[in-house]
């Protein structure tokens, strides 16, 4: 079964310090990975994501890091506020027929305090 | 912005109930999804479609059927319902590409 392994399922950080979020995954036929914000109450929503063939995305505060060799993706978020407290779930897909096949990870909760 | 909508927030069923969830959406994506969410599982694929009336079995399609009529509208049904489909239900829709634009989750709990 194709698996997307996240971690930490949870995490505290401080206001102004780096949130860090990892992924792992097992079938190189994978070519794209994103990363989706999930507030409270709301469905997720795609933050981030990066394709295989760049080893990092930035996007703001946001930033994928890549490493292909690894199998490896993470998550950085720079500056952390406490409006970034959210779940994030990591994410790899690949085509399949007409639509792209998307496997989530199992999620970390962010809390960000003051 | 594309809009995802989900009939409701909170349902409340007995076991052994038929149950339907229906999500809308209003950008003419091709292809919907439904998954179930639950703490520590992720977003598990329960059952896509990507073009009307055609529909392909995810991950955990047990328990469930769907149906696509119209475009804009996929259908979730529980036939019967059970305790251990008590879960966080969301509905996606995307165009053919990558992107999954998700509606806001029905909670169910089935008694």
């Amino acid at each position: 079964q194709q698996q997307v392994k996240q971690s930490p399922q949870s995490l505290i950080v401080q206001k102004g310090g780096i949130s860090i979020i990892n992924c792992a995954y097992e079938n190189t036929a994978f070519d794209y990975f994103p990363w989706y914000q999930q507030f409270p109450g709301k469905g997720p929503a795609l933050l981030i994501a990066i394709r295989p063939d760049v080893s990092e995305k930035k996007e703001g505060r946001f930033t994928i890091s890549f490493n292909k060799s690894a199998k490896q993706f993470s998550l950085h978020i720079m500056d952390s506020q406490p409006g970034d407290s959210a779940t994030y779930f990591c994410a790899a897909s690949m085509r399949s027929g007409g639509y792209q096949k998307v496997t989530f990870g199992t999620g970390t909760k962010l809390q960000v305090i003051p | 912005d594309v809009k995802v909508t989900q009939s409701s927030r909170y349902l409340v069923k007995r076991t052994g109930e038929k149950v339907f969830l229906e999500c809308v959406q209003d950008m003419d994506h091709e292809n919907m999804f439904w998954y179930r969410q639950d703490p520590g599982l992720g977003l598990r694929l329960i059952y896509f479609s990507y073009d009307v009336k055609m529909k392909e079995k995810g991950d955990i399609p047990e328990g469930y059927s769907v149906s696509r009529e119209k475009k804009e509208r996929f259908s979730l049904i529980l036939e019967s319902a059970s305790t251990n489909q008590t879960s966080m239900y969301l509905c996606a829709s995307s165009p053919l590409t990558d992107t999954q634009y998700f509606g806001p989750g029905t909670r169910l709990t089935v008694l």
